[in-house]
């Protein structure tokens, strides 16, 4: 399996910072690397995929940059419903596999 | 729109097979889909399970493999999971989620079902 390394396992920020969430993995994945927002209770949403590519609806302050092996996922500026759990997933080799989760708290 | 709809008995003893059923709705099941099976136990990541194509062709997680059989109903529109053998470290909730195929290429998954807590214990 590909194993995904995500740092920060938790991140503290206020409303309108700029936050930054690393993804690395173990081999190269070919860009194929998405990014999931969850939020307590509830099921992962799709931001970005295939790196770079915004989902449609989500807002243009997520950005998904990166290749090779190191990903990351910016936030340009914090707004109240950013507040949740951030999640990496590379699509590049069968069976896929998950970061260990960002958490994204008020600070 | 598509929407995915998880069901299934939320108590499962151990050693049993854990059983259960996505519906989908509002859009096909055949290609270019792929259909997953993913888990999160409580308080930990996600952990993909496996997916099924509408030709019958399933892939599913090393750690997984020889307890885990997918199946899908065309005719129904819905997709089915067994995970045979569970114990406590099989409680988790269960989401299926949509993942297409564009061009040769998976897409991540971008609709997903409300999940279904399953609970493993006597």
């Amino acid at each position: 399996d590909v194993q995904m390394t995500q740092f920060p396992s938790t991140l503290s920020a206020s409303i309108g910072d700029r936050v930054t969430i690393t993804c690395r993995a173990s081999q190269g994945v070919n860009n194929l690397l998405a990014w999931y927002q969850q939020k307590p209770g509830k099921a992962p949403k799709l931001l970005i995929h295939k790196a770079s590519i915004l989902e449609i609806g989500v807002p243009s302050r997520f950005s998904g940059s990166g290749s090779g092996t190191e990903f990351t996922l910016t936030i340009s500026s914090l707004q109240p419903d950013d507040f949740a759990t951030y999640y990496c997933q590379q699509y590049d080799s069968y069976g896929y596999t998950f970061g260990q989760g960002t958490k994204l708290e008020i600070k | 729109q598509v929407q995915l709809q998880e069901s299934g008995p939320g108590l499962v003893r151990p050693s049993e097979t854990l059983s259960l059923t996505c519906s989908i709705s509002g859009g096909s099941i055949n290609s270019p889909y792929y259909w997953s099976w993913i888990r999160q136990p409580p308080g930990k990541a996600l952990e993909w399970i496996g997916f099924i194509h509408y030709t019958g062709t399933t892939i599913y997680s090393p750690s997984l493999t020889g307890r885990v059989t997918m199946s899908i109903d065309t005719s129904t529109n819905q997709i089915s999971l067994k995970l045979n053998s569970v114990t406590t470290a099989d409680t988790a909730v269960y989401y299926c989620a949509r993942d297409p195929f564009w061009s040769g290429i998976h897409d991540g998954f971008d609709i997903w079902g409300q999940g279904t807590m399953v609970t493993v214990s006597s």
